[in-house]
């Protein structure tokens, strides 16, 4: 069965400071693979999204970045944290056809002081 | 306009009560519907898929209207274990959009 993990689960990072999320995929391949934010008390906001190893797509302009690096791999970065990017983050896959169910990882809550 | 619409709630109904939300969409070429239900501080799970007009399991049941552009969650017979956030996703080509959640609560 698949399963998707990412971390750290916590973090609590000072303004400015760098940023590493790091999820996996395991049990299929060529997943399509997504990274959301969720703030308090609002919806999800897609951030990037990727159909393969070094393609990824970014919805809203910001100072964070992902990467592919392997197949089942997909890491959320930022060279300099704001206030703004505190939230809930949320990795995600789907099966590569045109239906899809999304499936999350257990999330990362990210506070920037 | 929001691709995906939903009423926030919160919705407050006692245990047993039958209890529905409703969920509109801007985009008729969406190809299917799904309903996630999310705990306070975790991450979404996929409670229900609807890819024709409907879905039913157990107590659940997701109703698609494509000619009035709305899906529904019905829950039967609440129980306090289905106090949660319940999310509408329209899901459109590789893009998934996501409404804001319904709140409900089962009180005793």
């Amino acid at each position: 069965s698949q399963t998707i993990h990412q971390w750290p689960a916590t973090l609590v990072q000072p303004v400015g400071s760098p940023l590493s999320l790091e999820c996996t995929v395991e049990g299929t391949s060529n997943p399509n693979l997504y990274w959301y934010r969720q703030a308090a008390g609002r919806g999800l906001q897609l951030l990037f999204y990727s159909i393969g190893i070094d393609q990824i797509s970014s919805e809203v302009p910001q100072n964070l970045s992902a990467s592919r690096p392997q197949d089942r791999q997909f890491i959320l970065s930022s060279k300099k944290l704001l206030l703004s990017d505190s939230g809930f983050y949320l990795c995600a896959w789907s099966e590569d056809r045109w239906i899809g169910e999304l499936f999350f990882g257990e999330g990362s809550r990210l506070t920037v002081l | 306009r929001k691709e995906v619409e939903q009423d926030p709630g919160p919705f407050n109904v006692p245990e047993g009560a039958t209890v529905a939300f409703n969920c509109t969409y801007s985009n008729s070429a969406s190809q299917s519907f799904f309903w996630y239900r999310q705990d306070c501080r975790k991450e979404p799970k996929l409670l229900m898929s609807v890819y024709s007009s409907g879905n039913e399991d157990g107590r659940f049941t997701a109703q698609l209207n494509r000619a009035s552009q709305y899906i529904s969650l019905l829950i039967r017979d609440s129980k306090l274990s289905d106090s949660a956030t319940y999310l509408c996703v329209g899901f459109t080509g590789n893009q998934f959009y996501f409404g804001t959640g319904t709140s409900l609560t089962v009180i005793p």
